[in-house]
């Protein structure tokens, strides 16, 4: 099946910083999405971008599908940022869904 | 806004217990999973299903099933709780089809289990 690596494994920054998250994927992919897991436990869903260019306030995250890797950017991270943040891929050809889920990139925010 | 609720976020079993995760969601969504999270390993999928009664293996299904009975109930069952299922149990759901608000895959708060 697919493989999905992400890098750093860990990140600690101080607040106010910027910060880039890799995902890198095996296969070609019709669905690739970007999760954050807060301290509690959620998961939300931060983008849907299997391919191109998104922004959400400072988070923007870019896909480029022909070199089969993602990257999540931070900019001026706050404390709230904290948490594990997961990018999940899809390559199948049904609509079901399913996803493929890297290990995480631990971040941590200090005040 | 969705909601995918989760019957327990705590819950302690012993060892040779039938266990009951139960997984609601209220969006009318076709799909629904069963992941289990382990530290380092990442999300992975246990079981699936895209309509009711229908269900279909995910990447870790030994030691687990699951029951869909209504579309908006999930249920993952542990037959004889073990002390390696020890973990985070996250329920999704999700609409069928390949756009993108089909594919989003929405999550529940998450169940940690200990089995003793």
């Amino acid at each position: 099946g697919i493989q999905v690596e992400q890098s750093p494994p860990d990140l600690i920054l101080q607040e106010g910083a910027n910060s880039t998250l890799r995902c890198n994927f095996s296969d070609s992919v019709n669905n690739l999405q970007w999760f954050h897991q807060n301290p509690w436990g959620q998961l939300i869903n931060l983008f849907y971008i299997p391919s191109g260019t998104k922004q959400n306030g400072r988070l923007s995250a870019t896909t480029v599908a022909t070199e089969r890797y993602s990257l999540l950017y931070i900019s001026s991270s706050q404390t709230t940022d904290s948490g594990v943040y997961f990018c999940a891929v899809n390559a199948g050809g049904t609509s079901y869904g399913k996803l493929t889920f890297g290990q995480g990139t631990i971040l941590t925010v200090h005040p | 806004d969705v909601k995918v609720t989760q019957s327990s976020r705590y819950l302690v079993k012993r060892t040779g217990e039938k266990v009951f995760l139960e997984c609601v969601q209220d969006m009318d969504h076709e799909n629904m999973f069963w992941y289990r999270q382990d530290p380092g390993l990442g999300l992975r999928l246990i079981y699936f299903s895209y309509d009711v009664k229908m269900k279909e293996k995910g990447d870790i299904p030994e030691g687990y099933s699951v029951s869909r009975e209504k579309k908006e109930r999930f249920s993952l069952i542990l037959e004889s709780a073990s002390t390696n299922q020890t973990s985070m149990y996250l329920c999704a759901s999700s609409f069928s089809g390949f756009r993108e608000y089909q594919e989003t895959q929405y999550f529940g708060p998450g169940t940690r289990l200990l089995v003793l």
